[in-house]
């Protein structure tokens, strides 16, 4: 148990909706990351925020939000959903954000869209 | 440009035999390295990575692995492999020369199956 936490495991919607992932950091870790993983696209970053700021931004779609909370949690609203962002979606988390520090994952959230 | 390679979609290897799982990186500077293993419907658990300082990186469960700068290179190797290491081992790099603060770049996972 990495001490990431993901609400909820899994996910089945329709497309044209709107869904919001949870992620709590473990203890003390300032960084949270999130991550897609799609079996034509492999593990691709998303976005990073560190204690409440946007800090890197990856393959992220326009129609995809995150923000950090002032507690460190993390949310990833995805909206206007589509079949192909049917995926696994997993928050990271980190102490700091140095190039060094290791990303612990959580285990995941699993979407579907029908 | 690719920054990771996993040159192997699926290794086999008998229980007892020594597993390796071939990474090569690509960056600009200086190679934060990263390895990775993934349990069927589990998140991913970190094994090792490699900062500076001594090419060999000791991890969990048993597994190291092997900086080699020449080569561009970071396998894993474990000596005696498991049953209980069947699994997806994912190869990560962090490059400083990019813009990107925290991104992880990954390869394509190499499948480890381990038979009795």
């Amino acid at each position: 148990d990495s001490g990431v936490t993901q609400t909820p495991k899994h996910l089945i919607t329709a497309t044209g909706q709107r869904v919001t992932l949870r992620c709590s950091p473990r203890s003390g870790d300032l960084s949270v990351y999130w991550y897609q993983q799609s079996l034509d696209q492999g593990l691709q970053f998303l976005i990073q925020y560190y204690n409440g700021e946007e800090r890197a931004k990856g393959n992220i779609l326009e129609r995809f939000s995150a923000q950090q909370f002032p507690d460190l949690h993390s949310e990833l609203n995805l909206s206007s959903l589509e079949l192909g962002d049917s995926a696994l979606y997993f928050c990271a988390s980190s102490v700091d954000q140095r190039y060094t520090d290791t990303q612990y994952f959580g285990p995941g959230t699993r979407l579907t869209v029908l | 440009a690719q920054s990771v390679a996993q040159p192997e979609d699926q290794v086999n290897v008998a229980e007892g035999n020594p597993l390796t799982v071939k990474c090569t990186y690509s960056v600009s500077g200086n190679p934060y390295l990263f390895w990775y293993v993934q349990y069927p419907n589990r998140g991913l658990q970190f094994l090792l990575k490699y900062i500076t300082g001594d090419n060999l990186v000791k991890g969990s469960y048993g597994f190291e692995a092997e900086f080699n700068k020449s080569q561009t290179s970071f396998h894993l190797k474990k000596p005696s492999a498991l049953v209980s290491d069947s699994a997806l081992y994912f190869c990560a790099v962090r490059d400083r020369a990019t813009d990107s603060w925290g991104k992880l770049q990954f390869g394509a996972g190499t499948q480890v199956v381990v038979t009795p």
